[in-house]
């Protein structure tokens, strides 16, 4: 079966510190790759996406940059992390319509 | 043009009541409308989908209903529990790389 690693779970980071979150899927291959962002009490925001090695499309201009270096492992990154960067990130999977999302990471930007 | 509206923002039901979470589209391009289901510090789960080709569909006490030509679709929870309290988010996908737009989601509290 299928399953979704992300990690950390929570992070806690100053401003103009830099990020990298991972993601990597199991059990399948050429997935479909997301990031999400979800603001407190608020709806999924898309972030990143691809739909194979290298090719990263981007849906918000924003601090953040994305990239994926191997099948099933996606990265989310920064160089330098703003306050506004605080909240609750999603990575998820799809190979047909259905996505599949992992436990997510909460990030809180100090 | 992209968005999913999602109503109402919250709702209270009764154990054993009948809760219902209405959305509504504008893309005409969409072509694949799921169900999420999220409990706090979690990440979404798939409840339930359905394509705009069915008008209905029902898994165990869950059910989607679709309106095709006024661009809107619909959760069903019958027999709510309160385990059933978490926030729904509606979404819908398109296009070969499926990325999904999400509604606003709807906070639900089943009393016991």
């Amino acid at each position: 079966s299928q399953t979704i690693h992300q990690w950390p779970a929570t992070l806690v980071q100053p401003v103009g510190s830099p990020l990298s979150l991972e993601c990597t899927v199991e059990g399948t291959s050429n997935p479909n790759l997301y990031w999400y962002r979800q603001a407190a009490g608020r709806g999924l925001q898309l972030l990143f996406y691809s739909v194979g090695i290298g090719q990263i499309s981007s849906e918000v201009p924003q601090n953040l940059s994305a990239s994926r270096p191997q099948d099933r492992q996606f990265i989310l990154s920064s160089k330098k992390l703003l306050l506004s960067d605080s909240g609750f990130y999603l990575c998820a999977w799809s190979v047909l319509s259905s996505a599949f999302f992992g436990q997510g990471t909460r990030l809180t930007v100090v | 043009q992209q968005q999913v509206k999602q109503s109402p923002q919250s709702l209270i039901v009764q154990k054993g009541g009948i809760s219902i979470i209405n959305c509504a589209y504008e893309n005409t391009a969409f072509d694949y409308f799921p169900w999420y289901q999220q409990f706090p510090g979690k990440g979404p789960a798939l409840l339930i989908a359905i394509r705009p080709d069915v008008s209905e569909k029902k898994e165990g006490r869950f059910t989607i209903s679709f309106n095709k030509s006024a661009k809107q679709f619909s959760l069903h929870i019958m027999d709510s529990q309160p385990g059933d309290s978490a926030t729904y988010f509606c979404a819908a996908s398109r296009g070969s790389a499926r990325q999904l737009t999400f509604g606003s989601g709807t906070q639900l509290t089943v009393l016991p």
